[in-house]
């Protein structure tokens, strides 16, 4: 089946830092990935729809410069989170649809990175 | 707003009993809804879903029912295993593409 693989799967940072979290698609090309928040107790929030050779559309309240995402090619997606705060400490998940299926439900999920900013 | 919610935080059932899980929807215009699995320190996991236009699907061991006139999802686990213990999420693709927003979600206690 479709894998979908992040990097790391967790990191300690310092307050002022900016951290990259890598989003792989490990079998299958994706235009299309998408990132996604969850606190503890809470639900996924999406945070920007990442497009391969374009720029990442991000949702109401997420802001582009604090969380930049770079879509290089069809099985990467970066998401840095720059400047990091401990407002910033979550559960960062990514998922991917294969280029190939025009079916909806075809979108696998990572593993998800827990970034903790000190 | 618009949202996809859900019923009940917590659901506690004994091992080997029926569960069912609650979510509620705002947005008439959903063309498929899906449920979700998600353990701890885990992505989610694709579990069941259902096109706008039906009523009733059903997979291995769980059954999903929906009902537009409510605007109410739910999740039906046959015979609940202790393995089935996570968080369940509720989520709806809105038209125009592959975007998921999902709900509040569920977690569901197995005691054996």
């Amino acid at each position: 089946g479709a894998v979908v693989s992040q990097h790391p799967s967790r990191v300690i940072c310092k307050s002022g830092t900016s951290v990259k979290i890598e989003c792989r698609s490990l079998d299958f090309q994706a235009t299309t990935m998408f990132w996604y928040r969850q606190f503890p107790k809470k639900s996924l929030m999406l945070m920007a729809t990442s497009n391969e050779g374009s720029k990442a559309t991000y949702e109401q309240g997420v802001e582009k410069d604090k969380f930049l995402i770079n879509h290089a090619s069809l099985t990467l997606s970066t998401l840095t989170v720059t400047s990091a705060h401990p407002e910033d400490s979550s559960f960062y998940i990514c998922s991917a649809n294969p280029d190939v299926s025009s079916s909806y439900n075809e979108q696998f999920f990572g593993p998800g990175t827990r970034l903790t900013v000190l | 707003g618009e949202s996809v919610g859900l019923h009940l935080p917590t659901l506690s059932v004994q091992e080997g009993d029926n569960s069912i899980i609650n979510c509620a929807y705002s947005n008439s215009a959903s063309d498929y809804f899906i449920w979700y699995k998600q353990e701890s320190g885990k992505g989610p996991q694709f579990i069941i879903d259902i096109r706008s236009n039906m009523d009733k699907r059903q997979g291995q061991r769980v059954t999903v029912l929906l009902n537009k006139t409510v605007k109410h999802l739910s999740l039906q686990i046959a015979a609940t295993q202790p393995g089935d213990s996570a968080v369940y999420f509720c989520a709806e693709i809105r038209t125009g593409g592959f975007k998921t927003i999902f709900g509040a979600g569920t977690r569901l206690f197995v005691k054996a």
